[in-house]
């Protein structure tokens, strides 16, 4: 199963949006409505931040927002802030029943 | 509040084996699937296997399928992979995650990871 396609990095400036994609194939984003975003600081251990593509956890910035068009899930942050600095990852499950991870996204606040 | 605490890391031959831990508080383990998922220091994430809440179904990426055993011991509130056959790639911090809200892919709990380093 091959991982995700995440760009290696964006950036943008606060009180910007940006968007990071993340495209996978017909047998994993494409099909199902199970795709996750995560956020990791360095050092730290990865945040939940978007589930099944555009669901929200409990105590998740509305800032954060995502949706899904085809083999292409998109993560969007709004009114960026420094503490958004950090790396993303998409997630989705598969045909196969496992899990995928995209190859992650540097989010650099200028 | 939730808690995950693995243990278990450390330095292992290539060919040998490992047994990872992950000790759960703060919910009902039993009623929750969980995971262990690693990353390459400085790399990726990469979902390395899970295991149903009553430990009867379990399932492995192919990375480690054949080479990897996932298990649970609900009494003791604890995760457990068995790592044999080890090779060099495998080196990794290994987390254990909780399965979250959602229906497939999402992990609410993540503990802090423990370093396995492969190297004879």
């Amino acid at each position: 199963q091959s991982a995700l396609t995440q760009p290696a990095s964006v950036s943008g400036s606060p009180g910007q949006s940006i968007t990071i994609s993340c495209t996978g194939t017909s047998s994993d984003v494409g099909r199902y409505h199970y795709v996750s975003w995560y956020q990791q600081h360095p050092g730290k251990a990865p945040k939940l931040m978007i589930y099944d593509v555009s669901n929200r956890p409990s105590g998740v910035s509305n800032r954060f927002s995502a949706s899904k068009s085809g083999n292409t899930a998109s993560l969007t942050i709004s009114g960026l802030q420094a503490e958004d600095e950090a790396d993303y990852y998409c997630t989705s499950f598969t045909s196969s029943d496992t899990l995928v991870f995209g190859g992650g996204t540097k989010l650099t606040v200028l | 509040e939730v808690q995950l605490v693995e243990s278990g890391g450390g330095l292992g031959q290539p060919g040998g084996s490992l047994r990872l831990s992950c000790v759960a508080s703060g919910f009902t383990f039993s009623g929750y699937w969980m995971h262990w998922v690693r990353q390459v220091p400085g790399k990726g994430l990469e979902w390395v296997s899970g295991i149903e809440s009553d430990g009867s179904k379990a399932k492995y990426g192919d990375s480690v399928k054949g080479r990897f055993t996932i298990s649970r011991d609900n009494a003791k509130n604890t995760l457990y992979v068995q790592m044999n056959n080890l090779r060099a790639e495998d080196t990794a911090i290994y987390y254990c995650a909780r399965d979250g809200p959602g229906g497939a892919t999402d992990f609410d709990y993540w503990g802090q990871g423990t370093l396995v380093t492969v190297s004879s």
